[in-house]
C-alpha cells in the first residue's frame, strides 16, 4: 500500500513563529504536493516537486517555501507564521505522467492524513 | 482555462436512497482526466475513479458509478443505496494533458450527510 505521512495530525503555533511541515512517501514517487484545504474553497496547490531539489509554485505561494533534499521528503515551510495561514494543509504524491506512442497516462495522487494548523 | 464545479455545497439523504454528486468542468483541451476522491471525517482523500477524456464508458463499481458525459461537460458520481459510511466529502477533479506540470484542479467539495 501507498503510504504518505505527515509528521503532525495537528500542531499549534504562534504569529511570526517559523513552521515546518513535514511529509514522507515511501513509494518512490516523483511528485510531492502541498495543498491547503479551507471551507468553502477546496484544495488550493501551494507549492508542488517533481523531483528532488525541483519546485514549482502552485496557486497560493505566498508565505510559503519548501524544500526537497531527498526523494522521499517534501516539507512545507512557514517562514513567519501568520494567522491566515490556520488551515488543513494536505500533502500527497504521485508518479509522473506518461505518454507512449500517442497515448497518455496520468496517475493519481496519493494524499496524507492533513495536518490541522493553528496560528495563535 | 480549466475550472471544476461542484455546485452541491451540501447534501443529506437517509440511509439507503441514492444520491447524486454532480461534477462540471471546463477546460480546453482534448485530453485530459478527471477524478473523484473521497474524504472521511479522518481527513486523508481517498482515490476513488480516475477518466480520461477518451473513454465515455459509465464505471460501475459496487454501490458506485460514475456517469461521463462530454456532451454536458459532466463526470456526476452516484451512491446506491447510500450507508452511512458513506459520509464525506467528495471532490471532483480534473487535469489536462499530461506534461511537466502534473497539477489537478480540484472543485470545492459536497459534504454529504448519511442519515440513519
Amino acid at each position: 500500500d501507498v503510504k504518505v505521512t505527515q509528521s503532525s495530525r495537528y500542531l499549534v503555533k504562534r504569529t511570526g513563529e517559523k513552521v515546518f511541515l513535514e511529509c514522507v512517501q515511501d513509494m518512490d514517487h516523483e511528485n510531492m504536493f502541498w495543498y491547503r484545504q479551507d471551507p468553502g474553497l477546496g484544495l488550493r496547490l501551494i507549492y508542488f516537486s517533481y523531483d528532488v531539489k525541483m519546485k514549482e509554485k502552485g496557486d497560493i505561494p505566498e508565505g510559503y517555501s519548501v524544500s526537497r533534499e531527498k526523494k522521499e521528503r517534501f516539507s512545507l515551510i512557514l517562514e513567519s507564521a501568520s494567522t491566515n495561514q490556520t488551515s488543513m494543509y494536505l500533502c500527497a504524491s504521485s508518479y509522473p505522467s506518461q505518454t507512449s506512442g500517442g497515448t497518455s497516462s496520468y496517475n493519481e495522487q496519493f494524499f496524507g492524513p492533513g495536518t490541522r494548523l493553528t496560528v495563535l | 482555462a480549466q475550472k471544476v464545479t461542484q455546485a452541491q455545497t451540501e447534501i443529506s439523504v437517509v440511509e439507503k436512497e441514492d444520491v447524486t454528486l454532480d461534477c462540471v468542468y471546463e477546460t480546453r483541451d482534448t485530453t485530459y482526466y478527471l477524478f473523484w476522491y473521497k474524504q472521511p471525517p479522518s481527513g486523508e482523500l481517498v482515490f476513488l475513479i480516475r477518466r480520461n477524456s477518451f473513454d465515455e464508458q459509465n464505471e460501475i463499481s459496487g454501490r458506485y458509478s460514475w456517469n461521463f458525459q462530454k456532451s454536458t461537460s459532466s463526470f456526476n458520481f452516484t451512491i446506491t443505496a447510500s450507508q452511512v459510511v458513506d459520509s464525506a466529502v467528495y471532490f471532483c477533479a480534473l487535469s489536462e494533458a499530461p506534461g511537466r506540470d502534473d497539477k489537478i484542479i480540484f472543485g470545492k467539495g459536497t459534504r454529504l450527510h448519511i442519515l440513519p
